[in-house]
């Protein structure tokens, strides 16, 4: 049962690069989300999917474009990269109504 | 809006001892309320959560929580501290009708052989 699967696990950037993380969930989820954690700040929400084919800004979208490509895949993508963008990123999918998220293992990104 | 102050960025306590990580929330509406527990290097996990009901909310390891609505408060409880609880902590908040689950900032628990 591999519920949320998030790629790559790390990955280094020089400032201007661009790149997209990918997410999928196997649990029938309609709802998906994408966290960033920093210390001390806890989690904040990028950006979020009630359902397939809609997106909702969150606290922090800024330098942020996502996709919700089907039900299962929602992907989150740094167009110019800068260093204010290093963090853990942590995708997550819940069933409506329950509030429960279960996450993935989270993408650790280091922008140079 | 809805918001999260968790209080105390780090606690230490002796193992066997009394565990408690404060959390209090902000919700125009009734809340839903939720602890995750967070290894290292490893995402989020669910502890407990309170929907509706019973006020008392018993979790994964030994963890409790208590919804205290006059309080606006859903503290962490655990009677005796296991040296594999040493982990952090987080408390989060959804309001009814809201899609956005709201993470406080944390706590990590340290547990002091």
């Amino acid at each position: 049962n591999a519920g949320v699967t998030q790629t790559p696990k790390f990955q280094v950037l020089k400032t201007g690069q661009s790149m997209t993380l990918q997410c999928a969930q196997d649990m029938n989820h309609n709802s998906m989300y994408w966290y960033r954690q920093d210390p001390g700040m806890g989690l904040r929400l990028i950006y979020y999917s009630a359902s397939e084919g809609t997106t909702d800004k969150g606290e922090v979208p800024n330098g942020y474009n996502v996709s919700r490509l089907n039900k299962r895949e929602f992907s989150l993508r740094l167009e110019s990269a800068a260093p204010s963008q290093t963090s853990v990123y942590f995708c997550a999918s819940t069933r409506a109504n329950t509030g429960e998220l279960f996450f993935g293992e989270g993408s650790r990104l280091t922008v140079l | 809006a809805q918001s999260v102050t968790q209080l105390g960025s780090h606690v230490s306590v002796s193992e066997g001892a009394l565990v408690l990580l404060r959390c209090n929330y902000s919700s125009s509406v009734p809340p839903y309320l939720f602890w995750y527990v967070q290894y290292p290097n490893q995402g989020l996990q669910l502890l407990l959560k309170y929907t509706t009901g019973a006020t008392l909310v018993k979790g994964i390891n030994g963890f409790e929580a208590e919804f205290k609505k006059s309080e606006t408060s859903f503290h962490l409880t655990k009677p005796s501290a296991h040296m594999s609880d040493a982990a952090e902590y987080f408390c989060a908040v959804r309001s009814r009708g809201n899609e956005k689950l709201t993470f406080g900032t944390g706590t990590r628990l340290t547990i002091i052989p």
